[in-house]
């Protein structure tokens, strides 16, 4: 039940396109929904989380989109680049319970924009 | 502002040995998360601490232990080392004043890659 399933596990889209990510959880208790990029080398960072009380939030090119009664949520990637070509986590995490530090991480989705 | 730091940035040890490894979190920030990584399992939770206090625990066994001082530098332990163990250790903090109701965003340092043989 504290399981984060992520889809696809690797992505590859046309310079321009749209990248889509997907998530899904299991515990209705959670509470913050953040996703992570994370390049080779480096730590993981966050890029846009969102809260069970709004369907959608965007920044920049980037969108996520929440279905409370499917238990789903997704990252959307507008017009690629392929400097966005990393690994992508979804996560989600108990804030209310216990402080959105203790994240559940999905298994990552490797993403390559082609040029 | 410098992030997140963490030493040392390789290790190589061989099964049954221990390791320590630190963090140093970005200044002002009290709360400071573990997590492993590994191709197999992913991104895992360790451990939080705040106020040299250990708030929140993953699924891990007891092998791995953490502690954090009076300046928020915090260094994980993990003693008898398994084949399993390998992999990269990624320390994360965030501002004071988390917990129950927080929601503060968590900046990952670039971690430690520990490889067991």
């Amino acid at each position: 039940q504290q399981q984060v399933k992520q889809s696809p596990q690797s992505l590859i889209v046309q310079k321009g396109g749209i990248s889509i990510i997907n998530c899904a959880y299991e515990n209705t208790a959670f509470d913050y929904f953040p996703w992570y990029q994370q390049f080779p080398g480096k730590g993981p960072a966050l890029l846009i989380a969102i809260r069970p009380d709004v369907s959608e939030k965007k920044e920049g090119r980037f969108t996520i989109s929440f279905n409370k009664s499917a238990k789903q949520f997704s990252l959307h990637i507008m017009d690629s680049q392929p400097g966005d070509s990393a690994t992508y986590f979804c996560a989600a995490s108990l804030g209310l319970i216990q402080g959105a530090q203790k994240l559940v991480f999905g298994q990552g989705t490797r993403l390559t924009i082609n040029p | 502002k410098a992030g997140v730091t963490q030493t040392p940035r390789y290790l190589i040890k061989t099964r049954g040995q221990q390791v320590t490894l630190s963090c140093s979190p970005i200044s002002g920030h009290r709360s400071v998360s573990w997590y492993q990584q590994t191709p197999g399992q992913g991104l895992q939770f360790l451990f939080e601490y705040f106020s040299e206090t250990q708030r929140n625990k993953g699924n891990f066994p007891g092998r791995f232990s953490g502690r954090q001082f009076s300046n928020s530098r915090s260094e994980m332990n993990v003693s008898t080392l398994e084949l399993g163990d390998s992999a990269l250790y990624l320390c994360a903090s965030s501002l004071a004043g988390g917990g129950q109701g927080s929601y503060n965003e968590q900046f990952f340092g670039p971690g430690t890659r520990l490889t067991v043989l």
